[in-house]
């Protein structure tokens, strides 16, 4: 079945160095790809996401590339904040999008720490 | 304002006993979702529902069960058969293009 895997953490940045967060996935279709942020205590927010190939996703500074030769869809930020932390999921939408039976794949999660 | 409501935020029960956690959508969707998160487990679903009056068991469902009796409310009720019940619950809802979440569950059996 369809399955993401993502870099574990904890990550530790210094505010304004730079942010990648590694995620691979493995489909037997042509999934869309999706970057959610979970601040502490509160449910997920879709961050940035992309629906095929080559497509760039970006928002908030982050920004992650659908890139289907490595089956790999990136997280990065170019100068980070304190308020940047939180934990990071990847996530793939089985079939296509505005299909009837779309459920979502998650990652475990990453916990990114930001220091002033 | 649209969005997903869960109550209550925390919630607290004693081994044995059923609890039930509330879900509500005003965002006209017809699919929902229930995922349990744990830590270091990311999030994994227990239930969805892609139309009222219709359910079914995602990937972690014993233990649990659901009803979809109106558009707007999926209400999952954490049985006594559940081993684990300790973990923060998450509904989420779908336009099938982006997964809406509401802000979670934290329920604690001990």
């Amino acid at each position: 079945g369809d399955s993401v895997t993502q870099m574990e953490g904890p990550v530790t940045l210094s505010e304004e160095a730079f942010l990648t967060i590694n995620c691979t996935y493995t489909a037997t279709g042509y999934p869309s790809l999706f970057w959610y942020v979970q601040y502490p205590g509160e449910g997920l927010q879709l961050l940035l996401k992309a629906t095929k190939a080559d497509d760039k996703g970006s928002n908030k500074g982050f920004e992650a590339t659908y890139r289907k030769e490595t089956t790999s869809f990136h997280l990065e930020k170019g100068s980070v904040q304190v308020s940047d932390s939180a934990v990071y999921f990847c996530a793939l939408s089985e079939g296509n999008s505005g299909g009837s039976n779309y459920k979502l794949t998650f990652g475990k999660g990453t916990l990114l720490t930001v220091n002033p | 304002d649209g969005g997903i409501t869960q109550s209550p935020k925390y919630l607290f029960r004693k081994e044995g006993q059923n609890v039930t956690l509330s879900c509500e959508q005003n965002l006209n969707h017809d699919a929902m979702y229930w995922y349990r998160q744990d830590p270091g487990q990311g999030l994994r679903l227990i239930y969805y529902s892609q139309i009222v009056n219709d359910f079914q068991k995602g990937d972690i469902a014993e233990g649990y069960s659901v009803s979809r009796e109106k558009k707007e409310s999926f209400p999952l009720t954490v049985t006594s058969a559940q081993k684990n019940p300790t973990a923060f619950y998450l509904c989420a809802s779908t336009d099938s293009y982006e997964q809406y979440f509401g802000p979670g569950t934290r329920l604690t059996v001990t």
